[in-house]
């Protein structure tokens, strides 16, 4: 069965600007999870979207936010973009959501804030 | 909060064994998983404990102590392949996860 698929790949943008990110889960994962990697700071955990409602929450401000669609597809918006945004966003899909389930990773979104 | 410790490198002989060590500190535990993830590309599940003791899985073995804190991955006939970084990842049962730093290991000839 097809993986996650994310997309777009790679983005830059600038201050200010804003961004929006997608993620398309496994066929018949209804949790998607988003991270954000970065060198300095690891894998950080953003929230998590189970059957289109958000279940779960890391500490990122709200400039940060996300859906999920009744197909499960979720996006992540990030607004007024700040140089220290610039990272590796990955989402994850599972079957029965993160408190239990395996993730499966996408191959993420590198986004630079210049 | 969470707080996760692991390693920051490691270096090991190809056909060695190697242990990556991971402790914790957690209210609600509810699992740890071990992730491995190359240079470059996505991380991939390795292995999952919520109970005490050992998973073993073909040349790779996950162990957990949940008194204690602490969980290792031991590698087994190490391969040149196994250089990447291996993060371990604490589960809530209110449904957070929270990753460690990640240990990269890298394997020489």
């Amino acid at each position: 069965k097809a993986g996650v698929t994310q997309t777009p790949r790679y983005l830059i943008k600038t201050r200010g600007q804003q961004v929006t990110l997608s993620c398309s889960p496994i066929s018949g994962h209804r949790s998607v999870s988003w991270y954000q990697q970065t060198p300095g700071q690891g894998l950080q955990f953003l929230f998590e979207y189970f059957s289109e409602t958000q279940r779960n929450k890391g500490n990122f401000p709200g400039r940060f936010s996300g859906r999920q669609f009744s197909n499960s597809r979720s996006e992540m918006n990030v607004s007024t973009l700040e140089l220290g945004d610039s990272a590796l966003y990955l989402c994850a899909s599972s079957l029965f959501g993160t408190a239990t389930g395996e993730l499966f990773f996408g191959e993420g979104s590198r986004l630079t804030v210049l | 909060g969470q707080n996760i410790d692991q390693p920051t490198e490691m270096t090991a002989t190809e056909g060695a064994i190697v242990q990556i060590n991971c402790t914790y500190q957690t209210s609600g535990f509810n699992g740890l998983f071990w992730y491995q993830q190359h240079a470059g590309e996505a991380p991939t599940f390795l292995s999952y404990n919520v109970l005490d003791g050992l998973e073993e899985k073909g040349r790779f073995s996950s162990f957990l102590s949940r008194s204690k804190g602490y969980s290792y991955l031991l590698l087994k006939e190490l391969q040149m392949k196994d250089s990447a970084s291996y993060l371990c990842a604490v589960n809530t049962n209110a449904g957070k996860s929270t990753f460690g730093d990640g240990t990269t290991l890298t394997v020489k000839p």
